[in-house]
């Protein structure tokens, strides 16, 4: 299936620890983005790639650090959890190449992150 | 000012019946718009993008207002599945890779 697949789906970790969520995508495209949807549904950027560079890094703490081996994969590492980090993450994908202005977003189906 | 406003409803309709939602941005050199629809604990998925001229998918027509910076979603003959959680999506000239979200409107269709 082409598809946005992240990994894990849940995660459920204490204050203080450090965890990472991966995405990859198979549909060829060329930016990738993290998005937080916190407890009131508001969807916030957090980072975006193309082709491996950072392109859009929100005001975001540094223990977020995004990761893009390649322009298929794009993960999340968390240093030092806090409470407030709680939220389900959202990777997602776009074509940026040639007259893509109309080109939407696709999601994966979201990590939720609970730190107790 | 948030970039993108919509209310948030919830919007509580019978089967059958129309319903309307509306969304504002609020730059005007907005490029490209969506509408998103998101189930509960689901990711969001794409509805339908929505064009300058208006466009329909079946019971769905979207319209774009660039002169009062507003787009439109109208559901028609509303269904028990269309329940669910609507974004209005806004990507900006200037910002080709950025995409502002509205905080949704959530639509009930009752039986």
């Amino acid at each position: 299936d082409t598809a946005v697949s992240q990994t894990p789906k849940y995660l459920v970790t204490q204050m203080g620890n450090d965890k990472s969520i991966k995405c990859e995508q198979n549909l060829g495209h060329d930016t990738m983005y993290w998005y937080k949807q916190d407890s009131k549904k508001f969807l916030k950027i957090m980072f975006s790639y193309n082709n491996k560079e950072l392109i859009i890094n929100e005001t975001v703490p540094n223990r977020f650090s995004p990761k893009s081996p390649d322009k298929a994969h794009l993960n999340l590492h968390i240093n030092s959890l806090e409470l407030g980090d709680s939220a389900v993450y959202f990777c997602a994908s776009r074509s940026r190449t040639g007259s893509s202005y109309n080109s939407p977003l696709h999601f994966g189906n979201g990590t939720r992150l609970t730190v107790t | 000012r948030k970039e993108v406003e919509q209310d948030p409803g919830p919007f509580n309709v019978p089967e059958g019946a129309t319903v309307a939602f509306n969304c504002t941005y609020s730059n005007s050199a907005s490029q490209s718009f969506f509408w998103y629809r998101q189930d509960c604990r689901k990711e969001p998925k794409l509805l339908m993008s929505v064009y300058s001229s208006g466009n329909e998918d079946g019971r769905f027509t979207a319209q774009l207002n660039r002169a009062s910076q507003y787009i439109s979603l109208l559901i028609r003959d509303s269904k028990l599945s269309d329940s669910a959680t609507y974004l209005c999506v806004v990507n900006e000239r200037s910002n080709f890779n950025k995409f502002y979200f509205g905080s949704g409107t959530k639509l009930n269709v009752k039986p």
